[in-house]
């Protein structure tokens, strides 16, 4: 099976910008996660989509935002971009939706806001 | 809030000795726990899980790591490290509450470097 796939793998973007990361999940998973991590912060929760629903929020601005499509794959959105926007972006992907499930992630999208 | 510390943001070992990286969570209630490891330029690979079953889990390439209700814990240990288990090690958990599905809460990530 193929494992999590997020495209791009890197991006420049300048301050205020937006930008659109995308994320397929692993075949049959129905959630997709969305983490931010960066060498002060480490890695944070954004938010998580299952059967198209957001169903949990992390604490981020309302700048960062996403969905889900029919077939599972997600894309995240973030707009007006800053500096501190600079991050890996991880998505993972799960069977469900429960806490015991194992998240898959993927490679990351490497963003670098100038 | 549920939150996890891991002690030690650096650990440093000799090829051959033993491996202990460590994790303590805070809630009352015990959580899901995870350990996964990352490698430079990769994402995150989850390494075993703690989900009420056995307290010592074992895991994938040679690690394993112990439940510990009465000291909130969760460390991971590795009898023999090896050169290529340098990378970057995250524990996690997850409430067991339905309203926290999804989402993993991390510890800030012990870089583990392997010495020859």
């Amino acid at each position: 099976k193929a494992g999590v796939t997020q495209t791009p793998r890197y991006l420049i973007k300048t301050r205020g910008q937006q930008v659109t990361l995308s994320c397929s999940p692993i075949s049959g998973h129905r959630s997709v996660s969305w983490y931010q991590q960066t060498p002060g912060q480490g890695l944070q929760f954004l938010f998580e989509y299952f059967s198209e629903t957001q169903r949990n929020k992390g604490n981020f601005p309302g700048r960062f935002s996403g969905r889900q499509f029919s077939n599972s794959r997600s894309e995240m959105n973030v707009s007006t971009l800053e500096l501190g926007d600079s991050a890996l972006y991880l998505c993972a992907s799960s069977l469900d939706s429960f806490s015991t499930d194992t998240q898959y992630f993927g490679p990351g999208t490497r963003l670098t806001v100038l | 809030a549920q939150s996890v510390t891991q002690l030690g943001s650096h650990v440093s070992v000799s090829e051959g000795a033993l491996v202990l990286l460590r994790c303590n969570y805070s809630s009352s209630v015990p959580p899901y726990l995870f350990w996964y490891v990352q490698y430079p330029n990769q994402g995150l690979q989850l390494l075993l899980k703690y989900t009420s079953a056995a307290t010592l889990v074992k895991g994938i390439n040679g690690f394993e790591a112990e439940f510990k209700k009465s000291e909130t814990s969760f460390h991971l240990t590795k009898p023999s490290a090896h050169m290529s288990d340098a990378a970057e090690y995250f524990c996690a958990v997850t409430d067991r509450g339905s309203s926290n599905t999804g989402k993993l809460i991390f510890g800030q990530g012990t870089t583990l470097q392997v010495k020859p």
